[in-house]
């Protein structure tokens, strides 16, 4: 298998404009996972889907910010209209049981 | 709740020291423990699980024991090399939480020759 794939894998965008990450997860898991990374907060989880469906979002910073899985392999987050303090690797994760794997992240700069 | 607790980083070590990274956890319900890898650039990797209470996980020469009576997972390694330098990750998952994880802050190792 090839692993959670995601891309871009790098994204440099100015403020104001709209930004898509896109996920790709390991064929047959069926939770799918958004997280961000930045040296001041960790690692933190946005949303999360089981079976497509979005199971909890408290995580997702502000209205800026929306996700969806529009079916068992696909999912993106996007950022519209993005600021630089987005700035930050976004790491997409999936798990089948009580295993979560991780893609190699994008790493989101916003000028 | 559900939590994770890691000890502060950053921690160096020389080459073939030993290595702790103390990990305590808060749960409700019936957790699994886990502590995951992140090397410079890259996501986290899975590097060890335990799923009930005196299980110990093991790889690469990394062990941690679940300890349900101290509410602890620490991970050891008996001599770290310096490919061992990284970010490490404990986390939980537990029966009332439905497939979410709840990592620590992370500890980053640096190995010196």
């Amino acid at each position: 298998d090839a692993g959670v794939i995601q891309s871009p894998r790098h994204e440099v965008t100015e403020m104001g404009q709209e930004v898509t990450l896109r996920c790709k997860p390991i064929s047959g898991h069926n939770s799918l996972f958004w997280y961000r990374q930045t040296m001041m907060r960790g690692l933190e989880l946005l949303i999360y889907f089981n079976n497509n469906v979005p199971i909890d979002d408290s995580g997702m910073p502000e209205d800026r910010f929306s996700a969806k899985m529009p079916n068992a392999s696909f999912s993106t987050l996007k950022i519209q209209p993005s600021e630089p303090r987005d700035s930050a690797v976004y790491f997409c994760a999936s798990s089948r049981q009580w295993e979560q794997y991780f893609g190699p992240g994008t790493r989101l700069t916003v000028t | 709740g559900n939590s994770v607790t890691q000890m502060e980083g950053p921690v160096t070590l020389s080459e073939e020291a030993f290595l702790t990274i103390n990990c305590t956890y808060t749960a409700t319900g019936y957790p699994s423990l886990f502590w995951y890898v992140q090397y410079p650039g890259e996501g986290l990797q899975l590097l060890l699980k335990a799923t009930k209470a005196d299980d110990k996980g093991s790889n690469k020469g990394f062990e941690a024991t679940y300890r349900k009576e101290t509410t602890s997972f620490h991970l050891e390694k008996g001599s770290v090399q310096v490919s061992d330098s990284a970010v490490y990750f404990c986390a939980l998952i537990s029966t009332n939480t439905g497939n979410q994880f709840y990592f620590g802050t992370g500890t980053s190792l640096t190995v010196i020759p």
